[in-house]
């Protein structure tokens, strides 16, 4: 079963620009998670979004969310080399206790 | 160190061929998860366990099989059954399993192949 859907489904961008990706869910949650994964690699989280919350910060990232829309953004800025990756986000429901990912965005950082 | 870890980080079977794929972690976390993933795809639920002896089936646990006889260890055994087993296999653990609030600590995933 699929919740999230992160959109775009592939990003690429200038160094040192900003990088904006989506996701949407379809149901009520809890909380809202994202994760990045370098290639070939398991997933590192990044943060954790609440569903009473509207917008969090950590270092560069920037993480909203709109419950009216059942959407979330995860902004990176000013981006580096080293954020090529690949960015999920992961939705906890209020009535089933897994975590559910969504397919991702693959971000490319050009130099 | 704390972590999570998995071994091998590549491993090869032949058709027909039942293969176990090793979890261990020193996190003392209660819950603990195994994933698939598919090229360019998210992460697909295959087995959880919530706490030592108790397993339950993810979304796409046909083909698979697990065992939880210590906190710490959470194989996947990965049966001939499994129509379509080449993939990659994504650990995971968390202080609870609740969707809630936890967050889940991945393993550095193993590449299984099928020749």
């Amino acid at each position: 079963s699929q919740q999230g859907e992160e959109d775009p489904q592939a990003l690429s961008i200038q160094e040192g620009e900003n990088a904006t990706m989506n996701c949407s869910y379809k149901t009520s949650i809890n909380n809202l998670q994202w994760y990045r994964q370098n290639s070939g690699r398991g997933l590192v989280h990044l943060i954790l979004i609440r569903s009473n919350e509207r917008e969090k910060h950590s270092g560069r990232l920037r993480v909203t969310l709109d419950t009216s829309k059942k959407s979330s953004s995860l902004l990176i800025t000013a981006s580096r080399a080293a954020d090529t990756a690949s960015y999920f986000c992961a939705t906890g429901q209020n009535r089933d206790d897994k975590i559910i990912f969504g397919k991702g965005t693959r971000l490319h950082i050009l130099p | 160190d704390g972590g999570i870890t998995q071994s091998p980080k590549y491993l090869f079977r032949k058709e027909g061929q039942n293969v176990t794929l090793s979890c261990e972690q020193n996190l003392n976390h209660d819950a603990m998860y195994w994933y698939r993933q598919d090229p360019g795809q998210g992460l697909r639920l295959i087995y959880y366990s919530q706490i030592v002896n108790d397993f339950q089936k993810g979304d796409i646990a046909e083909g698979y099989s697990v065992s939880r006889e210590k906190k710490e260890s959470f194989p996947l055994t990965v049966t001939s059954a499994q129509k379509n087993p080449t993939a990659f296999y994504l650990c995971a653990s968390s202080i609870t399993l609740a969707g809630s609030t936890d967050t889940q600590y991945f393993g550095p995933g193993t590449r299984l192949t099928v020749l």
